[in-house]
């Protein structure tokens, strides 16, 4: 199977840049999507296919993928970006198909 | 929008099976990827498996010999099925939407907790 890989935990002062990465072999030729979580309610998506942005998402949530590292960024961070945060991919050469990372939980400090 | 919406019981007794559905409303079934996800208390996202709407299905290898997931388009709702349950399933069930094979999930509904005990 394919294996991701996530910091347990980031954190970050408000205002400033939290960074979550998403380890994986090759990982730069899969697209790669990241979801949100808060307490008690469902994952939201927050990028996909590396880069974009889902409508309604706030422009500080930005996405690179390169090499064996998926990043996800978070610019400005407010207390409302505490959350944890799922890399997910995709590989048919792989079995299960759909793979998430183990989460990194935000602390805004 | 769409919205989806799990149903179906929040206890099953061990070696029995837990029934789930998703309801689809605000958007036809058809067209599009389904997929059942599930989170055990504390823990993280599994993926259990997907069908699409005209019934072609994958599931994860780690459950494939207990997993059942079929769709109804007359009904707009898909259905899992998971066999001799034990307490390892006890976990937070998540029904979701996909564009494609391989695509982000970008709908997801509510989850509900389906929790195995005696």
């Amino acid at each position: 199977s394919y294996v991701l890989t996530q910091p347990p935990s980031v954190s970050v002062a408000p205002g400033k840049t939290a960074r979550i990465t998403c380890g994986g072999n090759n990982i730069g030729t899969k697209n790669v999507h990241w979801y949100q979580q808060k307490p008690g309610q469902a994952p939201v998506l927050v990028i996909y296919s590396d880069i974009d942005r889902p409508s309604g998402i706030s422009e500080r949530f930005s996405g690179s993928n390169s090499g064996n590292t998926a990043t996800l960024t978070i610019s400005r961070v407010e207390a409302d970006d505490e959350a944890d945060y799922y890399c997910h991919v995709w590989d048919s050469t792989y079995d299960p198909l759909y793979v998430f990372g183990p989460g990194t939980t935000v602390t805004v400090l | 929008q769409v919205q989806l919406q799990e149903s179906g019981p929040g206890l099953v007794k061990p070696s029995e099976t837990l029934s789930l559905t998703c309801t689809v409303s605000g958007g036809s079934i058809s067209n599009f990827f389904w997929t059942w996800i599930r989170q055990p208390p504390g823990k993280g996202l599994e993926w259990i498996g997907s069908i699409y709407y005209s019934g072609s299905t994958d599931y994860s290898p780690s459950l494939k010999s207990r997993v059942t997931i079929s769709v109804d388009t007359s009904k707009n709702h898909f259905s899992l099925k998971l066999s001799s349950v034990t307490a390892a399933d006890t976990a937070v069930y998540y029904c979701a939407r996909h564009q494609g094979v391989g695509a982000h999930f970008q709908h997801w509904g509510q989850g509900t907790l389906v929790t195995v005990s005696s």
